[in-house]
C-alpha cells in the first residue's frame, strides 16, 4: 500500500506548456515536502508545506498544500528542458517513517 | 562541503559478497535515514536512526542487511551475501525536526548516494 501516491507517473511535454502533479494521500500530514531528482543523484529539496492551504512559489513552480494536509499538488508554467526529472512529494509518517511519494518522472522537449 | 556526504559513490560486487556503504550526515542533524531506490522509483524506506538509536526498520532490511550508527555520527549500511536483487542506489539522508505552532516540520537532505551493482 502506498501511503503517498503521485499522478501522473509519466509526462512528457513540450518546452513552454503548463503541467500540473499531484500528490494524494489518506493520511494527514504535518508537513509536506517536494524533491526534485535527477538520473544517478540524490533528491534535492525543492520546499516545504505546513499549512493547510498554504501556497508557496518558487519561481515559475507553485506548490499549494491542501486543507486537510493529506494532499498537495505542483504546479510549474512554461515548463523549460530544465525541469525534466523525477519530482517525489514526501512526509513524514507515523512516528519515524519519512516516506515518498511514487514519484513523477518528467520530460520536458525543446 | 556541509551537505550529506555517502561513500563510495559507485560499487560493483560479485554475487555472494558483503558490501559496506557510508554516510556522513548534516552535523547538526540527529536523525538519519537510509533508503534503497530503483529506476524510476521513489525511494524505499530502509531504517531510521536518532542519534545513535535504530528506531524503525522496514520489512525491506532482511537479516542480510544491517546498520549502525555508532555515538550518533556517521552510519554504516551492510549488506551480506549479496544478490542481484540487491543492485539499486542506496541513500542516505538527515534532517532536524522543528517543532512550529501548527505541527512539527520534517526536512531530509540527501546525500548523493552509493550505486551498487551485483554481477
Amino acid at each position: 500500500t502506498q501511503l503517498l501516491e503521485q499522478s501522473p507517473q509519466f509526462l512528457s511535454i513540450q518546452e513552454g506548456e503548463n503541467l500540473t502533479v499531484y500528490c494524494n494521500s489518506s493520511s494527514v500530514f504535518s508537513s509536506l515536502q517536494w524533491y526534485r531528482q535527477e538520473p544517478g543523484e540524490g533528491p534535492v529539496l525543492l520546499v516545504t508545506v505546513v499549512t493547510g492551504g498554504e501556497v508557496k512559489k518558487l519561481k515559475r513552480l507553485t506548490f499549494q498544500f491542501g486543507d486537510a494536509r493529506k494532499d498537495s499538488s505542483l504546479h510549474i508554467t512554461a515548463a523549460q528542458p530544465g525541469d525534466t526529472g523525477l519530482y517525489l512529494c514526501a512526509g513524514e509518517w507515523g512516528t519515524y517513517k519519512y516516506i515518498f511519494g511514487t514519484g513523477t518522472r518528467l520530460k520536458v522537449l525543446a | 562541503d556541509t551537505g550529506v556526504s555517502q561513500n563510495p559513490r559507485h560499487k560493483i560486487t560479485k554475487r555472494g559478497q558483503n558490501v559496506t556503504f557510508r554516510c556522513d550526515p548534516i552535523s547538526e542533524h540527529n536523525r538519519l535515514y537510509w533508503y534503497r531506490q530503483t529506476l524510476g522509483q521513489g525511494p524505499e524506506f530502509l531504517t531510521y536512526f536518532q542519534n545513535e538509536a535504530q528506531l524503525e526498520k522496514s520489512r525491506l532490511l532482511s537479516d542480510r542487511f544491517s546498520a549502525e550508527r555508532p555515538k550518533g555520527s556517521f552510519s554504516t549500511l551492510e549488506i551480506q551475501r549479496t544478490e542481484q536483487g540487491d543492485s539499486a542506489m542506496y541513500l542516505c539522508a538527515s534532517s532536524l525536526r522543528v517543532a512550529l505552532g501548527t505541527g512539527d516540520k520534517t526536512e531530509a537532505f540527501f546525500g548523493q548516494g552509493t550505486r551498487l551493482t551485483v554481477v
